[in-house]
């Protein structure tokens, strides 16, 4: 692994279920991020972690929850997807120094029905 | 609670012509600026960052930023653009806050033709 893996790398998923996307990184980052990307809107916060087991609720938390269990995981879940998060999830880290440059995993795709 | 505002929202550039794209942000404390690039189908990279110091950064591939916290902007400048700089640029801005999460603007898409 190098930097920061996302998986799965698309997903089309049916309203209602329940869906985690998950998020791991190799680089010992205290901070990391979810964030989705949808058109003409930049990416948006949806919960943050400064350092393992502390959690936080950035723009757009509704609907979805996160863990921070160890320094290298941050998973995403939604409880009961619907059709408006249809969108494209980036997970991101840092360091979590004042300086907070962040760096991005590749995606993923998700589709809700 | 703080913004982020890219003004060009698309912008298409015939190689070699210069590339100017605007950001300007609202937050009046202490902050740290970042262009990213996302290629088509690829994830964000960063281009540039500004911490403190020179206000006229330089990043990859032939891209520079320029700060001037008098207009609370960071403008992203290139000379010459290629094909290769058909992209999405994000600003993006982070102030000294106990989130230090990112607030991104809404992105500009440029394409350049050859």
């Amino acid at each position: 692994i190098a930097g920061i893996t996302q998986a799965p790398t698309s997903q089309i998923l049916a309203a209602g279920r329940r869906m985690t996307l998950r998020c791991t990184q190799d680089m010992r980052h205290n901070a990391m991020y979810w964030y989705r990307q949808d058109l003409g809107l930049g990416l948006r916060l949806i919960h943050y972690s400064n350092t393992a087991g502390t959690t936080g609720k950035g723009e757009v938390p509704d609907g979805y929850s996160v863990s921070r269990a160890n320094t290298d995981d941050f998973p995403l879940t939604l409880a009961s997807a619907v059709p408006s998060q249809t969108s494209v999830y980036f997970c991101a880290s840092s360091d979590g120094t004042s300086y907070n440059e962040q760096f991005f995993g590749p995606g993923t795709r998700l589709t809700v029905l | 609670a703080q913004s982020v505002s890219q003004h060009n929202h698309h912008v298409i550039l015939s190689e070699a012509a210069s590339l100017e794209l605007g950001c300007n942000y609202s937050y009046g404390g202490t902050v740290n600026l970042f262009w990213y690039v996302q290629y088509p189908g690829q994830h964000l990279q960063l281009l540039l960052k500004y911490f403190s110091g020179d206000p006229l950064v330089k990043g990859i591939k032939g891209f520079e930023a320029e700060f001037i916290k008098s207009k609370f902007s960071f403008n992203l400048r290139k000379p010459s653009v290629q094909w290769s700089d058909t992209a999405e640029y994000f600003c993006a801005v982070n102030p000294y806050t106990g989130r230090r999460a990112l607030t991104f603007g809404s992105g500009t898409r440029l394409q350049v033709q050859p």
